[in-house]
Formats: C-alpha cells, sequence, structure tokens
C-alpha cells in the first residue's frame, strides 16, 4: 500500500531562513508527487509537481523540491523565507487502481510559522 | 473560470443524524473526489468518481457514501452520524489523470454534537 510520510509537523522559522521539509513516500508503481499548500484561511492549492523528466522542479513564490529516487524522497526548499509563508504544506502522492484513478494520499502536514 | 464550490460551508448536526455534501467541480472537470481532513489525520481519501463511476474509495465505513451526477456535480452523504465523524470534508476535482492537479473546495466543516 502507499504511504506519505512527513516527519515535521511543526516548523518555526524567522524572516530570511532557509527552509526544507521532508517529505518520504512508499509506492511501488509509477510515482508522480505533489506539494500542495493551505495558507490560513484560504483552500488548498498547488505549489509544485513532479510527474516525469527533470527531478528538481519549481514552483510557485520561489519553491522547489527535488526528487530522489533511491531515498523516496521529495523534500521542499526555499532558500529564503517570508511572513506570508506561513501556512500548512502537504505532500501527496496519487495513484491508481485498476480501474483507473484515482486515490491521492497525503502526508500528515507541516505547519509552517515564519516569525518577522 | 469558476473554482470549486461546496455547500453548505458550515453545518451542525447531532448523532444520528444525516447529512448531504454538495460539490460543483470546475466546468469541463469529470473527477471529483472527496476528502475528510482532521487536525489529528490530515486529509484522509474517501472515494473518486469519474463520469458517474466511483472509481476508487478509501478505508472508511459504509455510512459514507457518494454519487456523481451527469453534469458531474457531486454529493456525500454521511449516515448516522458520530462524534467522530465532526471533520472538514473537503472536495476536489480535476481531468481525471494522475498528473492532473487537484482543485479544492473551501470545505465543508461539519460538527456533530
Amino acid at each position: 500500500a502507499q504511504s506519505v510520510s512527513q516527519h515535521n509537523h511543526h516548523v518555526i522559522l524567522s524572516e530570511a531562513a532557509s527552509l526544507e521539509l521532508g517529505c518520504n513516500y512508499s509506492y511501488g508503481g509509477t510515482v508522480n508527487l505533489f506539494w500542495y499548500v493551505q495558507y490560513p484561511g484560504q483552500h488548498l492549492q498547488l505549489l509544485l509537481k513532479y510527474f516525469s523528466g527533470d527531478p528538481l522542479v519549481k514552483g510557485i513564490k520561489g519553491f522547489e523540491a527535488e526528487f530522489i529516487k533511491s531515498k523516496f524522497s521529495f523534500n521542499l526548499r526555499k532558500p529564503s523565507v517570508q511572513w506570508s509563508d506561513t501556512a500548512e504544506y502537504f505532500c501527496a502522492l496519487p495513484t491508481g487502481n485498476s480501474g483507473g484513478y484515482q486515490k491521492v494520499t497525503f502526508g500528515t502536514g507541516t505547519k509552517l510559522q515564519v516569525i518577522p | 473560470k469558476a473554482g470549486v464550490t461546496q455547500t453548505p460551508r458550515y453545518l451542525i448536526k447531532t448523532r444520528g443524524q444525516q447529512v448531504t455534501l454538495s460539490c460543483s467541480p470546475i466546468s469541463g472537470h469529470r473527477s471529483v473526489s472527496w476528502y475528510q481532513q482532521t487536525p489529528g489525520q490530515g486529509l484522509q481519501f474517501l472515494f473518486e468518481y469519474f463520469s458517474e463511476t466511483q472509481r476508487n474509495k478509501g478505508n472508511f465505513p459504509g455510512r459514507f457514501s457518494g454519487r456523481q451526477f451527469s453534469n458531474s456535480r457531486s454529493e456525500m452523504n454521511v449516515s448516522t452520524l458520530e462524534l467522530g465523524d465532526s471533520a472538514l470534508y473537503l472536495c476536489a476535482s480535476n481531468d481525471g489523470t494522475l498528473s492532473g492537479e487537484l482543485f479544492f473546495g473551501e470545505g465543508s466543516r461539519l460538527t456533530v454534537l
């Protein structure tokens, strides 16, 4: 069965600090991976995704993530965080069954608090 | 274009009652999936519909059911409500492919007393 682990549940950083949020997955099939973000009071939205090709993917607002197959990881990074990055971040793994799509397994989320 | 719309946004029910939640996907999206979001469990997959057919379902009891209409609108129903069903129920739509981004609604926050 597929699974996604996010080990950092709550991260507190000062503005301008660098960010790395961990995501590890377990799945035996073709891997697609997403990072979603939920800003306070807003709906979940896509930050970036890995489908195939270049393992280093860039997303919105200066975020990037690197897919490392040998480590089953897809960590999210940002060189310098801003107060507006305060949000909850979810790593997600979409998988299909014999009937087609579609199940997306989400990690439990990491709450990022950026202190001005 | 309009986003994913969920109704109602908030509702309060008592144990034993049932509830129906509605979701209108983005125009052109034929896949609608439902998730339960709670502080301790994160987002848990309930089920996914594509062209009125349930293609996948999560590990929830039979009290949780859903359906999709020919216009891709979807409803989910929870019968015999329990206190533990209190959660934010999220609906998401996409083009039905594994690489397709999920577009989420604002959610329906259910409180069971």
